[in-house]
């Protein structure tokens, strides 16, 4: 059962175009992170929301976490090549939700942005 | 600093082979993961250490072995190399708490034939 479900899992558009990336699920998370990959490099951390509500702005790039702490969206305004990559996003429980492991990845946005 | 390295970057086995992939951090944390991720299945825990000296498994730990004998280094080993072990393994490492803002190696990607 996958617990984290991200759509789409494929998004091509143009340069200069707006995207929204969406992470959902039925659990809670105490907090969510978002990462982006590219072709041949390890995932890096972008931004962590903690709060219900929480947005978070990262130049371009808009984080939003659930009110209830159940779904989390990225959304890129005027998107360059550059933004091209995988985006993953991951929920975090508290340990007194849980045992093992902690961190749950979605199986990712592959966004590709075309000049 | 380095970050978090991993050795080698490319590996072909052979079926019933063994190897060890490296990975060392110089961040001085004290958590440390094991990863593998396959196409449109995300990143799968296999491994994970709290500490030197204490591991414990992850999601899909069959098939593989790891060791924490310092801070800094947490090997992955596979014992018998089968094809459903091709795929790309990542280690990382966290500092302030179990499993939250990962740091990530380049990866190694291995496949068995």
């Amino acid at each position: 059962t996958q617990l984290l479900e991200q759509s789409p899992q494929f998004l091509s558009i143009q340069e200069g175009e707006n995207l929204t990336v969406y992470c959902n699920s039925s659990s809670v998370f105490s907090s969510l992170q978002w990462y982006r990959q590219e072709p041949g490099e390890g995932p890096v951390l972008l931004v962590t929301v903690v709060t219900g509500g929480e947005v978070k702005k990262l130049k371009r790039l808009t984080f939003q976490f659930g009110d209830a702490r159940k779904d989390s969206s990225l959304h890129i305004t005027a998107a360059q090549p550059g933004d091209t990559g995988l985006y993953l996003c991951a929920g975090f429980r508290s340990v007194e939700e849980t045992s093992g492991s902690r961190l749950t990845f979605g199986e990712g946005t592959q966004l590709t942005v075309n000049p | 600093n380095a970050g978090v390295t991993q050795t080698p970057k490319f590996r072909i086995l052979k079926i019933g082979q063994s190897m060890t992939l490296q990975c060392a951090q110089d961040m001085n944390h004290n958590y440390m993961y094991w990863y593998r991720q396959d196409p449109g299945m995300g990143l799968k825990l296999i491994y994970y250490s709290v500490g030197a000296g204490i591991t414990d498994k992850g999601e899909v730990p069959n098939g593989y072995n790891v060791s924490r004998s310092t801070t800094e280094d947490f090997p992955l080993r596979l014992e018998l190399a089968a094809p459903s072990q091709t795929s790309v393994y990542f280690c990382a490492s966290s500092y302030s708490v179990p499993f939250n803002e990962q740091f990530f190696g380049p990866g190694t990607r291995l496949t068995v034939l």
